[in-house]
């Protein structure tokens, strides 16, 4: 079974910073890999998705994420955070379950704050 | 087009009560999901099921049961709440297996 791992279960930025949220999976089989951002009493959106093909993958909202192999990691970035960014993220990858069957494995989460 | 829609919103319970959550889809999902979701635990799959008619269980399924009696819908039912399930529940519906999920705005449950 995969395992994701997301460093920093809280991250603070200033408005207009870089923001870097990062996520670590544990398989060696390049799996599906998806960023879902969770704002306030709602549920999940998805930002972005690897599938295949280019690993810099772009998404809503100017983010964007890298799939490094070697690394097994898809962290994600924006250039220059805005007060709308503050919410929570999720790493999710794709886990088989049973024959063709997939499920989601989320990390535990970071929650991002934008300070003025 | 309302995507995802978990009724109730927000419900409270005593401890051996019962009661069951309703998750509708309009997108013609074959793949629906439910997950809890617990502070610093992330989303944790309770149920799933590929196709009307079919259920399977996930990591956490123990004191939940499920239905797929139609496509677009999908049951989640506790049969004798415990304050252990106090939790946010989401619902989750997917095209094919692997591929995007889509997400209700989830049920607060609180088990007094």
């Amino acid at each position: 079974a995969q395992s994701v791992t997301q460093l920093g279960s809280h991250v603070s930025v200033s408005e207009g910073a870089l923001v870097l949220l990062r996520c670590n999976y544990s398989s060696s089989v390049p799996p599906y890999l998806f960023w879902y951002v969770q704002y306030p009493n709602q549920g999940l959106q998805l930002l972005l998705k690897y599938t295949t093909g280019a690993t810099l993958v772009k998404g809503i909202n100017g983010f964007e994420a890298e799939f490094k192999k070697s690394e097994t990691s898809f962290h994600l970035t924006k250039p220059s955070a805005h007060m709308s960014d503050a919410a929570e993220y999720f790493c999710a990858v794709s886990d088989q379950i049973k024959g063709s069957n997939y499920k989601l494995t989320f990390g535990k989460g970071t929650l991002l704050t934008v300070n003025p | 087009n309302a995507g995802v829609t978990q009724t109730p919103k927000f419900r409270v319970l005593k401890t051996g009560q019962s009661m069951t959550l309703l998750c509708a889809q309009d997108m013609n999902h074959e793949y629906m999901y439910w997950y809890r979701q617990d502070p610093g635990m992330g989303l944790r799959l309770i149920h799933y099921s590929v196709g009307e008619g079919t259920t399977a269980k996930g990591e956490v399924p123990d004191g939940y049961n499920v239905s797929r009696l139609k496509k677009q819908n999908f049951l989640l039912g506790l049969e004798s709440a415990a304050p252990s399930q106090t939790s946010v529940y989401f619902c989750a519906s997917s095209y094919s297996s692997g591929q995007p999920q889509h997400f209700g705005d989830g049920t607060r449950l609180s088990i007094l």
